[in-house]
């Protein structure tokens, strides 16, 4: 099935570090959207993004909005412990609610 | 404020079996997605469901099945269970409304293994 592209594919990072993870698409999206997955539970919502160039903000968390419509970025400052898990990149075309989901970003982070 | 509950978590089931998931959206939400997720994969559209109608549908065989109940409660049947069959299905909810900005919002899974 149709996936996103997602990078990278895994990271392995120090407890207080900033991370950057991105997403690109060979067509438009409309809306994009960044979920978290721990093991045995289903994805979490961390930002939905609605705009070409928009930048939002939860808490440690960033995301952008790609200009192109093609592409999505998410920061997380300051890493902790908790932030270990996959995390996945979503959007949706134009008319329509079908998620298309990335490939996954499995962050592991150290004390 | 209950979020979406899927049952049931477990399920073992053998090559040719029918099995039927279910699932309880949101509060307040009315629209159901199913979604198929393999091991190390992203999750994969199945269908969606409002109204109790098949509104839109992923590239899935026909025997991939769902209803939607007036209390917008739904499920997803799955007949003549193959191997690959076996994954996390997840149902994610949301409101259909006139306003596109409805992000969806997922359930923890059934887990369904095929032997």
């Amino acid at each position: 099935g149709q996936q996103l592209n997602q990078s990278p594919q895994s990271m392995f990072i120090q407890e207080g570090e900033d991370v950057s993870m991105n997403c690109t698409s060979s067509s438009i999206f409309n809306t994009w959207l960044w979920y978290k997955q721990d093991p045995g539970e289903g994805p979490v919502l961390l930002i939905a993004l609605y705009k070409a160039g928009e930048l939002t903000s939860n808490g440690r968390l960033t995301a952008q909005f790609g200009i192109t419509r093609k592409d999505s970025f998410l920061n997380i400052s300051a890493s902790i412990p908790s932030d270990v898990g996959i995390y996945f990149c979503a959007g949706t075309s134009y008319n329509t609610d079908k998620l298309i989901f990335g490939t996954g970003t499995r962050l592991q982070v150290f004390p | 404020d209950a979020g979406v509950t899927q049952s049931p978590t477990h399920l073992i089931k053998t090559r040719g079996q029918q099995v039927t998931l279910r699932c309880s959206p949101k509060s307040g939400h009315d629209t159901v997605s199913w979604y198929q997720q393999a091991l190390g994969q992203g999750p994969q559209f199945i269908f969606q469901y409002y109204e109790e109608e098949e509104r839109q549908r992923g590239n899935f065989p026909d025997r991939f099945s769902g209803h939607q109940f007036p209390n917008y409660s739904s499920e997803l049947n799955v007949n003549a269970l193959l191997l690959g069959d076996s994954a996390l299905y997840l149902c994610a909810s949301s409101w259909w409304g006139t306003d596109d900005n409805q992000p969806q919002h997922f359930g923890d899974g059934t887990r369904l293994s095929i032997l």
